[in-house]
């Protein structure tokens, strides 16, 4: 099946350092990548969708210069939390679709995660 | 708006069946997802319905009613590996995903 490999698991970094975070789709390409933060006990909360060659949508709220996104190919996107501070400690996960849909489709799949703690 | 409930958390007891059950608001509708989520880890696919009906997967099922806005995943047989949270997600027009807050499933000996 479908695999997104998603590199670190986890990093922690200093306040006011950039981290990049990256999405790699392993055997099919994604013309789309989804970036989802999980706060604890919470939710999925979609930051932003980037489509390969272009530039990426956030949602309402995220901060479009904090959270950079490339989606250089159809196989690597990235995602770069910049001058990050500890309220931005959470679960940063990445899905990916191949941009097709229909009865039967298995899902956006999801890369493994990557836990960030800013101290 | 847009909008996803599903219970908070639920208990079982191992061997038990279990239903959980997931409403939907969205603007247009392009399915139904359902994910397990283990603590610290990634979502994992489940199952996906569009058309009303009960999908059997084997231990898990899916069923969904459109006129309803209402669909729900059955567990049978429940082991305790099934002690996790189940993620309900409705797809709306723009085949954007729309999140419930997950259902965390507590399974007793």
């Amino acid at each position: 099946g479908a695999v997104v490999s998603q590199h670190p698991s986890w990093v922690i970094c200093k306040s006011g350092t950039s981290v990049k975070i990256e999405c790699r789709s392993l055997d099919f390409q994604a013309t789309t990548m989804f970036w989802y933060r999980q706060f604890p006990k919470q939710s999925l909360m979609l930051m932003a969708t980037s489509n390969e060659g272009s530039k990426a949508t956030y949602e309402q709220g995220v901060e479009k210069d904090k959270f950079l996104i490339n989606h250089a190919s159809l196989t690597l996107s990235t995602l770069t939390v910049t001058s990050a501070h500890p309220e931005d400690s959470s679960f940063y996960i990445c899905s990916a679709s191949e941009g097709t849909f229909s009865i039967g489709h298995y899902g956006y799949t999801f890369g493994s995660g990557t836990r960030l703690t800013v101290v | 708006g847009q909008n996803i409930d599903q219970p908070t958390e639920m208990t079982a007891t191992e061997g038990a069946i279990v239903q959980i059950n997931c409403t939907y608001q969205t603007s247009g509708f392009n399915g139904l997802f359902w994910y397990q989520q283990h603590a610290g880890e990634a979502p994992t696919f489940l199952s996906y319905n569009v058309l009303d009906g009960l999908e059997e997967k084997g231990r898990f099922s899916s069923f969904l009613s459109r006129s309803k806005g209402y669909s729900y995943l059955l567990l049978k047989e429940l082991q305790m590996k099934d002690s996790a949270s189940y993620l309900c997600a409705a797809m709306d027009s723009n085949y954007q995903l729309i999140w419930g807050a997950g259902t965390k499933l507590i399974i007793k000996p």
